[in-house]
């Protein structure tokens, strides 16, 4: 199985803040990778899919790059909103594997 | 307005077997596959499977196998999950989600793109 290790697990940030959220692959996954953004008691949104391209309706200030076993989820310019749980998933190879998640808080 | 419509919250006991059913709207059944995630309270996202309701090919994820079994019936566009043999550690929100497929850069990009709003299941005795 590919594992999925995102940095930081935690992070906590102001608004108006660029944040950069990590996804490293254990082995490579060319640019299948998605970003998802989860509020409490609410279920997972797509932000992000193929790495890079930003899910319709998604604010431009959400960014995603990389290929291979290393990707970012930047967030330029922090709104009140974007305080939530982030995930990567890989759609490379089955199982289909989430990363841990990232905490974004307000400092 | 594409919608996945879950069933209700359910309790059960350990040993007991549940059945979850997922109920699409807005996009054409077949064209896509359905995900089924587990979260456990306070816990990530597990990818638990999937199948595809054009003609029921099913991949489960290895810890579920064996217990786990998902169906679709293209007669009311409904997916459904069931897990068996329950214990504690099953208790958990199960969501399903329509995946969706992206072609360009020469390749095939697959993703989730629509979440149901999730069954919560309680395992308790």
């Amino acid at each position: 199985d590919i594992q999925l290790t995102q940095s930081p697990s935690f992070l906590s940030a102001s608004v108006g803040d660029r944040v950069t959220i990590t996804c490293r692959a254990s082995q490579g996954i060319s640019s299948y990778l998605a970003w998802y953004q989860q509020k409490p008691g609410k279920a997972p949104k797509l932000l992000i899919y193929a790495a890079s391209t930003l899910q319709s309706g998604v604010p431009s200030r959400f960014s995603g790059s990389g290929s291979g076993t290393e990707f970012t989820l930047t967030i330029s310019g922090l709104q009140p909103e974007d305080f939530a749980t982030y995930y990567c998933q890989q759609l490379n190879s089955y199982p289909r594997t989430f990363g841990q998640g990232t905490k974004l808080e307000i400092k | 307005e594409v919608q996945l419509v879950q069933s209700g919250a359910e309790v059960k006991k350990p040993g007991a077997t549940v059945k979850i059913s997922c109920k699409v709207s807005g996009y054409t059944f077949t064209d896509e596959y359905i995900h089924w995630v587990q979260q456990a309270p306070g816990k990530g996202l597990e990818w638990m499977g999937l199948v595809d309701p054009a003609d029921g090919e099913i991949i489960y994820a290895e810890k579920f196998r064996g217990r786990i079994t998902m169906t679709a019936d293209t007669s009311t566009d409904t997916a459904y999950m069931e897990l068996s043999s329950l214990r504690s550690e099953d208790t958990a929100i199960y969501y399903c989600a329509k995946g969706a497929v992206a072609d360009f850069r020469d390749d095939f990009y697959y993703y989730i793109d629509v979440w149901g709003k999730g069954t919560t299941v309680t395992v308790s005795s």
